[in-house]
């Protein structure tokens, strides 16, 4: 079992649309989660972190944490054709009880948005 | 500077070379991270620093890779007698804490082994 799984794409929604990702994590120790949204090409850019259960909301965009089910989301809301990206899903491990950040990233899912 | 800054932006070599790969990160930021993405591996942990120390280096695949951080500021990465498998998109990133705070990554620098 991977230690984070990401929903296999590629994801295609209309524009307007909701657009939904998700992603499940392994180790019950985590404590942080964030995603990264990746155009072709260039390197991550932060969108979302969350650290406790239940909803983060920033703009258009949700974060959704279930620490019991090890459960991360990420929804997209009134999806544009820009938001048309890879989205990487990322935990932060401890290491021997002392975390310092280090993120195991999950394969990420293509998501587009089609006008 | 605003962001964090990576050279070269690309870097084409043969199989046997040396490469270094240079890392600024956010002005103030005490954590240091190398990733690595390529293309069958997705993106992977190389080594953290916090300061100048590395108190995690297990993800350097190889004795052949190495990193260092001065100054508590610019980090080095370098891979010697370079091999193919080598070829991949080299991330840093830099938090202003170690722990779980957020971490913005630099634009990588795309290295090819001939």
């Amino acid at each position: 079992q991977k230690e984070v799984e990401q929903n296999s794409g590629p994801l295609s929604v209309p524009e307007g649309a909701i657009a939904s990702l998700n992603c499940t994590y392994s180790d019950r120790g985590s404590q942080s989660f964030f995603w990264y949204r990746q155009y072709s090409g260039k390197s991550p850019e932060l969108i979302m972190f969350i650290y406790s259960n239940g909803d983060k909301e920033d703009g258009r965009f949700t974060a959704q944490l279930n620490k019991a089910s090890q459960y991360v989301s990420l929804l997209i809301r009134d999806s544009q054709p820009s938001d048309s990206a890879t989205y990487l899903c990322a935990v932060s491990q401890n290491a021997g009880g002392t975390s310092y950040g280090k993120l195991t990233f999950g394969q990420g899912t293509i998501l587009t948005v089609h006008p | 500077g605003a962001g964090v800054s990576q050279s070269p932006s690309n870097k084409v070599t043969e199989k046997g070379k040396d490469v270094e790969l240079r890392c600024d990160p956010i002005s103030g930021h005490t954590a240091l991270y190398w990733y690595r993405q390529s293309l069958g591996q997705g993106l992977e942990f190389l080594i953290y620093f916090q300061g100048n120390s590395a108190p995690d280096k297990s993800g350097l695949p190889s004795d052949r890779f190495s990193a260092e951080r001065t100054g508590g500021s610019v980090s080095t990465l370098t891979i010697q007698r370079t091999q193919q498998e080598d070829s991949a998109v080299y991330l840093c990133a830099s938090s202003e804490v170690p722990g779980n705070q957020p971490q913005h990554f630099g634009d990588g620098t795309r290295l090819s082994i001939l």
